[in-house]
């Protein structure tokens, strides 16, 4: 089945720097490429998202890159800002109905102003 | 995106009770799912809620465990069973859109157990 693993598990970056996530898949068969956004106690949000038809997608301050051929995708928030501080997790799956999400462990980012 | 919620928000409950939680969605959703998050934690899918049939399971997950019924297009339960102080966690339900299989996730409900 599918492993997700993400780096680093502690990200800590000063107001305004830029913050990457990585994140590998194992299995060559997933093709859509969620990010979750977890703050603290409260419910995961989907930030962005990637398909496999596409290598970058961009939404203002946060961009989704994927290398299919390294089985690779990345998360990158520039500019970053102390509400960005949160637990970011990555996920795989085949992007058909019915597919679950298999979750990386996390990446805890904190912004200091 | 659809609205979900969850009942209870959390709860504490004494081990070898069992608890069912419920996850209520506002619009149609054909596919539901149940994660688990201990403290700390990723998420760990714990099965698949299918409309008119049994629940598929993960490994590492049972029905006699975990029991899960999903009624209609809108709504699911999770039963925890028989519970220890490991069921202690955060369980979630998400929901798939329908257009473009984007999940989305309920609030959670955080059980103790002592």
């Amino acid at each position: 089945g599918e492993n997700v693993e993400q780096h680093p598990s502690t990200l800590s970056v000063q107001e305004g720097d830029s913050a990457v996530i990585k994140c590998t898949y194992s299995d060559s068969a997933s093709n859509y490429f969620p990010w979750y956004k977890q703050e603290l106690g409260k419910r995961p949000q989907l930030i962005i998202d990637i398909r496999s038809n596409v290598g970058e997608k961009k939404d203002q301050r946060i961009a989704v890159t994927l290398n299919k051929t390294a089985k690779h995708f990345s998360l990158h928030i520039t500019e970053t800002q102390p509400e960005d501080s949160a637990v970011y997790f990555c996920a795989a799956s085949t992007d058909q109905a019915g597919t679950a999400l298999i979750f990386g462990k996390g990446t805890t980012l904190s912004v200091s102003s | 995106s659809a609205v979900i919620s969850q009942k209870p928000s959390r709860d504490i409950c004494q081990r070898g009770t069992s608890l069912t939680i419920q996850c209520q969605v506002d619009s149609q959703v054909t596919m539901m799912f149940w994660y688990r998050q201990q403290p700390g934690q990723s998420l760990t899918l714990i099965a698949t809620a299918n409309q008119g049939s049994e629940a598929t399971y993960e490994s590492g997950f049972v029905i006699d465990k975990f029991p899960i019924s999903r009624p209609n297009l809108t709504f699911s339960t999770l039963t925890v069973s028989n519970m220890s102080p490991e069921d202690s966690s955060i369980y979630l339900c998400s929901v798939e859109s329908k257009q473009d299989y984007e999940q989305y996730f309920g609030p959670g409900t955080r059980l103790t157990v002592t």
